[in-house]
């Protein structure tokens, strides 16, 4: 059984460029999570969905930030500008049902902002 | 509020036994999960207490006190490939806290 996928595993870009993530969840998988981890740190929850509906996305900066998981399967987390405080691993999970079940996580998306 | 304490860092020789101890306070409890997580790699899941006592799972056993708001996660017989990052990660009403983790050495 294929992992939580993700893409691209890294990604350099300068300050105000916009930039977009990628997840492919593991299937049947509908809840779906966006986390952000900084060195040294745990990861901390942006969003969640269960199928096509964001549920908890009161971590996500809505300035600059937005997600979409359009047919409930695949989701996108896009950055518009950038800003060099944004430089993180971005980390998607996905779980059966809701979040009483174990999360599994994709390998993440290094972003450094220049 | 909503707070996590877990030690930075900890130090330890092959062959041993090493506990990690968790201290939480979250706004409603579901559970607690433990994560380990390498250098580089995503989080996998190692266990998950829903109620108190201790679960054990062949070298790796955890341990719950609801009351106390208290976990520790205990390895056994440690190996180098144990070295990693160690999170605890209690569940509040509708999502997972994490904590920063205990980076954990093994040393031959």
């Amino acid at each position: 059984e294929a992992g939580v996928v993700q893409s691209p595993r890294y990604k350099i870009i300068e300050k105000k460029q916009p930039v977009a993530f990628w997840c492919n969840p593991i299937s049947g998988h509908n809840t779906l999570y966006w986390y952000r981890q900084n060195l040294g740190q745990g990861p901390e929850l942006l969003i969640r969905y269960e199928n096509e509906e964001a549920v908890d996305d009161s971590q996500l900066p809505k300035d600059r930030f937005s997600a979409e998981r359009l047919k409930g399967v695949d989701s996108t987390l896009k950055i518009q500008p950038a800003e060099l405080g944004d430089s993180a691993v971005y980390l998607c999970a996905s779980s059966l049902e809701t979040v009483y079940n174990e999360q599994f996580f994709g390998p993440g998306t290094r972003l450094t902002v220049l | 509020g909503q707070n996590i304490d877990q030690p930075t860092e900890m130090t330890a020789t092959e062959g041993a036994i090493v506990q990690i101890n968790c201290t939480y306070q979250t706004s409603g409890f579901n559970g607690l999960f433990w994560y380990q997580q390498h250098a580089g790699e995503a989080p996998t899941f190692l266990s998950y207490n829903v109620l108190d006592g201790l679960e054990e799972k062949g070298r790796f056993s955890s341990f719950l006190s609801r009351s106390k708001g208290y976990s520790y996660l205990l390895l056994k017989e440690l190996q180098m490939k144990d070295s990693a990052s160690y999170l605890c990660a209690p569940r509040g009403t509708d999502k997972l806290i994490f904590g920063t983790g205990t980076r954990l050495q093994v040393f031959p």
